[in-house]
């Protein structure tokens, strides 16, 4: 299979507790991109990476979200002290950017859903 | 601030016949739309897009139309077949923000009868 993958799909975690995710993005491709999303809504940007630089990160992303891409391969999404409000379908997408294609759509992975109790 | 809307939260249509899904933005450096299908446990698939530069594009079943100057696209199947239903999300991203992230629309559920 070479689509996006996310580890775990589920996680269950107490409040105060830390998570990490994991999303291995299609291989060739150069950007990554974390969302996040609640029931009866769309994906919410969150922020994303090309190759190992993160290029921008949205207000939702508080101080106790950090994401990481360290070697421009696969990437990292760790929540610190979940709160209740956290829970949600954490989605991660990937493309490829080059100088000939501006526009290019985001393959997204199966997601990896969070209940903070 | 929601920049994106689809204001029909559903849509019941007969099989064979058109769907039609409409989406809204308020953002002017919007220039490039994106239409994606989501089945329940899977992450969002991509459908169709389209840039500003075009009015209409087309891909076998599938056509956006973007109407620019009433910042309004809308997708259409032709004609609905049951493996459609699903959630459809239309998607919006700017040169400015170097297309870097898409703005999603709240989503609209087809359910496509027999």
């Amino acid at each position: 299979d070479t689509g996006v993958s996310q580890d775990p799909r589920h996680k269950i975690t107490k409040r105060g507790q830390n998570v990490t995710f994991r999303c291995d993005p299609i291989s060739e491709h150069n950007r990554l991109y974390w969302y996040r999303q609640t029931l009866g809504q769309g994906p919410e940007f969150l922020t994303y990476f090309q190759n190992e630089a993160q290029l921008e990160k949205s207000r939702l992303l508080s101080d106790r979200f950090s994401a990481e891409r360290p070697k421009g391969s696969f990437s990292t999404l760790e929540i610190q002290r979940t709160e209740q409000g956290d829970s949600a379908m954490y989605l991660c997408a990937s493309s490829l950017v080059t100088g000939l294609s501006s526009y290019n759509e985001q393959f997204f992975g199966p997601g990896t859903r969070l209940t903070v109790l | 601030d929601q920049q994106v809307k689809q204001n029909s939260p559903s849509l019941s249509v007969q099989e064979g016949r058109i769907s039609i899904l409409n989406c809204d933005y308020t953002n002017s450096m919007f220039d490039y739309f994106l239409w994606y299908k989501k089945y329940p446990a899977e992450g969002p698939t991509f459908l169709i897009s389209i840039s500003s530069i075009k009015d209409k594009n087309e891909d076998g079943r599938f056509t956006v139309f973007l109407n620019k100057s009433a910042k309004h696209l809308s997708l259409h199947i032709v004609p609905s077949q049951p493996g459609d239903s699903a959630v459809y999300f239309c998607a919006a991203s700017a040169a400015a923000d170097s297309w870097g992230k898409f703005q999603f629309g709240a989503g609209t559920q087809v359910v496509v009868t027999p």
